[in-house]
């Protein structure tokens, strides 16, 4: 089954808006949570983590907000631009154990000019 | 500054060959994964290990096994390629929880065709 559900599975954003993804997950055990970049051609890169003691980390122009009651948590990309069309993958994990991550299936970002 | 590095990123392959993937680390991390990235599925775990010797099927295993003799690298190995393994496979490497870590870093990934 599916633990980690990530949408939509694809946004289109003018240049300056802002994008939102969103992800759900079931395991409450989880306590780490990171959004992954992956531009075409390359494999992913950590962009920005959160854990469950905070409802908001902030990074420049990213944002995560987490809902642990909802068990949610969202990346939000404030003023985006065409570089920052890229595939986004939200994952979890739980530190207690070996700590394998958990992926979301991506969401494919377009930001037009 | 690169720190995960697969050994190909293009491969074309005949149906039946034996199919080696390499992955080398140079960050002395313990832990080691390979994934398959294919629209619409995301990033599949094929197989994962925690230390030397050791290693762990993930979701996907069949058609693969892996082999981990030294610490900084990971092979990946296709026995007997076929079309449907044609993918995007994905390495990568972190710390164990506790001990400083940060996630996984990834390598940037070979695409295989099997023809």
């Amino acid at each position: 089954q599916q633990q980690v559900k990530q949408s939509p599975q694809s946004l289109i954003v003018q240049k300056g808006g802002i994008s939102i993804i969103n992800c759900a997950y079931e395991n409450t055990a989880f306590d780490y949570f990171p959004w992954y970049q992956q531009f075409p051609g390359k494999g992913p890169a950590l962009l920005i983590a959160i854990r469950p003691d905070v409802s908001e980390k902030k990074e420049g122009r990213f944002t995560i907000s987490f809902n642990k009651s909802a068990k949610q948590f969202s990346l939000h990309i404030m003023d985006s631009q065409p570089g920052d069309s890229a595939t986004y993958f939200c994952a979890a994990s739980e530190g207690g154990s070996q700590g394998n991550l958990i992926f979301g299936k991506g969401t494919k970002l377009s930001v037009k000019p | 500054d690169v720190k995960v590095t697969q050994s190909s990123r293009y491969l074309v392959k005949r149906t039946g060959e034996k199919v080696f993937l390499e992955c080398v680390q140079d960050m002395d991390h313990e832990n080691m994964f390979w994934y398959r990235q294919d629209p619409g599925l995301g990033l599949r775990l094929i197989y994962f290990s925690y230390d030397v010797k050791m290693k762990e099927k993930g979701d996907i295993p069949e058609g693969y096994s892996v082999s981990r003799e030294k610490k900084e690298r990971f092979s990946l190995i296709l026995e007997s390629a076929s079309t449907n393994q044609t993918s995007m496979y994905l390495c990568a490497s972190s710390s164990p929880p506790g001990t400083g870590y940060n996630g996984y870093t990834f390598g940037s990934g070979t695409r295989l065709t099997v023809v």
